[in-house]
């Protein structure tokens, strides 16, 4: 069974000081991996996935298959940043789309 | 180009009663999904629907139970409601083809069981 594990549930830094949110998963498949981001009263949000391996925001997240992670990174973390982080994966089978959500990080950037 | 709707936006219901929740997709979006989010157990998948027929099912019991309509739109039941129901429930629609991966969420229907 696919799973997504996110070890830190709080994570504070100060504002310019480089970010990395750490994301884990099990999965004996091909899964595709992405970020969502919920802001405060904000609905939850597509902020990246793995195969557009774009910049959003500023953020970059790698697919390492050999150590099963999907890090989010930031070099510069601004207060905006802020927010609710989930890492999620999606486990494709013959019926459709399987998403499995991790536990989600709390990212507090200080000023 | 409206987004996911999700109505009733809050609801209090006693246990025992049911409850059916009802979520709008983007237009065009023929994919839905429901999750249940609390703070003790994140996001959890309940189940997707595709063209009306229901194509993947997370670990709930039989009383969480949804439909699609042919307009795309979905509604979720919840029968015999217990204290632990509880929760934000939340529609997202997705495309075909290659965004088909891409999730696009309502703002959720909040639960209170009583």
């Amino acid at each position: 069974a696919q799973r997504v594990t996110q070890p830190e549930k709080l994570l504070s830094v100060f504002k310019g000081a480089p970010v990395e949110l750490k994301c884990n998963y099990s999965y004996s498949g091909s899964p595709e991996l992405f970020w969502y981001v919920q802001y405060s009263r904000q609905r939850l949000q597509l902020l990246l996935r793995h195969i557009s391996r774009e910049s959003i925001k500023g953020f970059t997240a790698d697919l390492n298959k050999g150590e099963t992670s999907f890090h989010l990174k930031k070099p510069f973390a601004q207060e905006e940043d802020s927010a609710m982080y989930y890492c999620a994966l999606s486990a494709p089978d013959n019926y459709g789309q399987n998403f499995v959500f991790g536990p989600g990080t709390r990212l507090s950037v200080l000023p | 180009k409206a987004g996911v709707t999700q109505t009733p936006r809050y609801l209090i219901k006693t246990r025992g009663q049911q409850v059916t929740l009802s979520c709008s997709p983007i237009s065009g979006h023929r994919s839905v999904s429901w999750y249940q989010q609390t703070p003790g157990q994140g996001l959890q998948f309940l189940f997707e629907y595709f063209s009306e027929t229901q194509r993947n099912k997370g670990n709930f019991p039989g009383r969480f139970s949804g439909r699609q309509f042919s307009n795309s739109r979905s509604e979720m039941n919840v029968s015999t409601l217990e204290l632990g129901d509880s929760a934000l429930y939340l529609c997202a629609s997705s495309p075909q083809g290659s965004g088909a991966n891409v999730l696009t969420f309502g703002a959720g229907s909040r639960l209170t069981v009583l």
